[in-house]
């Protein structure tokens, strides 16, 4: 079966300082895969997705970028942190299915 | 992609019919209508989807109107545990990338 694994669970970083959350799944080759934020009381927001090794695509400018390395490996990153940059991070995948499938977040608190 | 709109909150008694409407009068014929859900800090959570049929899985309902303009998704047995934030997402979907624009959805709260 498929599952899907995003660390660190929890994060808390200063302003300024850089960022990488990881995503992997396990179970499914040449996956779609895609980073949302959700905000405090928000929506969630697509970040960036993926239909292949070293193959982004950005939905909304910020300072965040996001990298494939592998197949099953979605990276999101950060030179340098703000405080907006606070909030609910999920890595998600599809493959030809309707669905996607979620990870289980990483919260990040900028202070 | 099309709009959705949902109230922002609701209430039902546990054990009864959960119904959560939206509307989407801007849909085009090549639209899905989906519904996932999100219990607190957890991931969002598929429910079901539909094109212009009415669907029925083991999690819920969608009917979808003939006009295809509004959507209703029913829970027929709520529970405590179907407390959550319900997003209605209208979506073409591609061979490639499935992209899924959330709305802040409804939060229904199910009460003993």
């Amino acid at each position: 079966s498929q599952t899907i694994h995003q660390w660190p669970a929890t994060l808390v970083q200063p302003v300024g300082s850089p960022l990488s959350l990881e995503c992997t799944v396990e179970g499914t080759s040449n996956p779609n895969l895609y980073w949302y934020r959700q905000a405090a009381g928000r929506g969630l927001q697509l970040l960036f997705y993926s239909v292949g090794i070293g193959q982004i695509s950005s939905e909304v400018p910020q300072n965040l970028s996001a990298s494939r390395p592998q197949d099953r490996q979605f990276i999101l990153s950060s030179k340098k942190l703000l405080l907006s940059d606070s909030g609910f991070y999920l890595c998600a995948w599809s493959s030809l299915s309707w669905e996607q499938f979620f990870g289980p977040g990483t919260r990040l608190t900028v202070l | 992609d099309a709009k959705t709109t949902q109230p922002p909150s609701m209430d039902c008694a546990e054990g009864r019919a959960a119904n959560l409407p939206c509307n989407h009068s801007t849909i085009s014929g090549n639209e899905y209508v989906y519904w996932y859900r999100q219990i607190h800090s957890q991931g969002p959570q598929y429910i079901i989807h539909g094109l212009k049929n009415n669907e029925t899985n083991e999690m819920a309902s969608l009917i979808i109107t003939e006009d295809r303009k509004s959507s209703t998704l029913i829970l027929p047995h709520a529970t405590l545990r179907d407390t959550a934030v319900y997003y209605c997402i209208v979506r073409v979907v591609f061979t490639g990338a499935n992209n899924l624009f959330f709305g802040t959805g409804t939060r229904l709260t199910v009460i003993p």
